[in-house]
């Protein structure tokens, strides 16, 4: 079972609405991600937090908005979408994001399924 | 930069047919390297990982082994059951942007798997 929650698990939305995706992990995690993925395609990275600061912004459109609130929260502010932003996003953690050390598992939430009308 | 190349799919099996679904990588160092399951409408699960050269990952049965010689990481099981019905991920966690630890996934396999 994976210890990474997300709500809403669905949320459909107009193009100018303004919403929230949450995570939260209680693994004691200091690296928590934001991934999009679209349909039979692998998950694209969007956003990884180490230790509670924004270390990697993968050029995502600033209708994005990322947001880690504590160690153990993770937010993803949505306004003015666009349909093409309707797919599968999914939060992640892992110990680290930056650990040389061989291991630093990745885990993934159920991911929130989210869709432009 | 560092890539996963696994197979193509579908695949679509018989129940209790053995399973190979093979993983080839490209990287710099010496990157973990981890196969992740989707089953349909849900998130990724980690099903198994090594991470280091001639190490074994399994879990539910199925197993992979690093091979470094290779670079591959293929996946196997004996024998499956309707309920592997999924997208299978090969990913490697390499070097990104200046940080190790994030994942590089492959374009996923999906497996039928028929009764």
């Amino acid at each position: 079972d994976t210890e990474v929650t997300q709500t809403p698990k669905h949320l459909v939305m107009g193009m100018t609405n303004k919403k929230s995706l949450k995570c939260e992990q209680h693994m004691g995690h200091r690296a928590m991600y934001w991934y999009k993925q679209k349909a039979k395609k692998p998950p694209e990275l969007m956003f990884v937090y180490s230790y509670e600061k924004l270390s990697i912004n993968e050029s995502v459109p600033s209708r994005f908005s990322p947001e880690c609130p504590n160690s153990s929260l993770l937010n993803l502010h949505l306004h003015a979408l666009q349909p093409e932003d309707s797919a599968l996003y999914l939060c992640a953690s892992s110990q680290e994001s930056d650990s040389s050390s061989s291991g630093n598992t990745i885990y993934f939430g159920e991911g929130s399924w989210l869709t432009v009308v | 930069g560092d890539s996963v190349t696994q197979m193509e799919g579908p695949v679509t099996l018989s129940e209790e047919a053995f399973l190979t679904i093979n993983c080839t990588y490209t990287a710099t160092g010496y990157p973990s390297l981890f196969w992740y399951v989707q089953y349909p409408g849900e998130g990724l699960q980690l099903l198994l990982k090594a991470t280091k050269a001639d190490d074994k990952g399994s879990n539910k049965g199925f197993e992979a082994t690093y091979r470094k010689e290779t670079t591959s990481f293929h996946l196997e099981k004996g024998s499956v059951q309707v309920s592997d019905s999924a997208v299978y991920f090969c990913a490697l966690s390499g070097y990104y942007g200046g940080s190790q630890g994030n994942l590089i996934f492959g374009k996923g396999t999906k497996l039928s798997v028929k009764p």
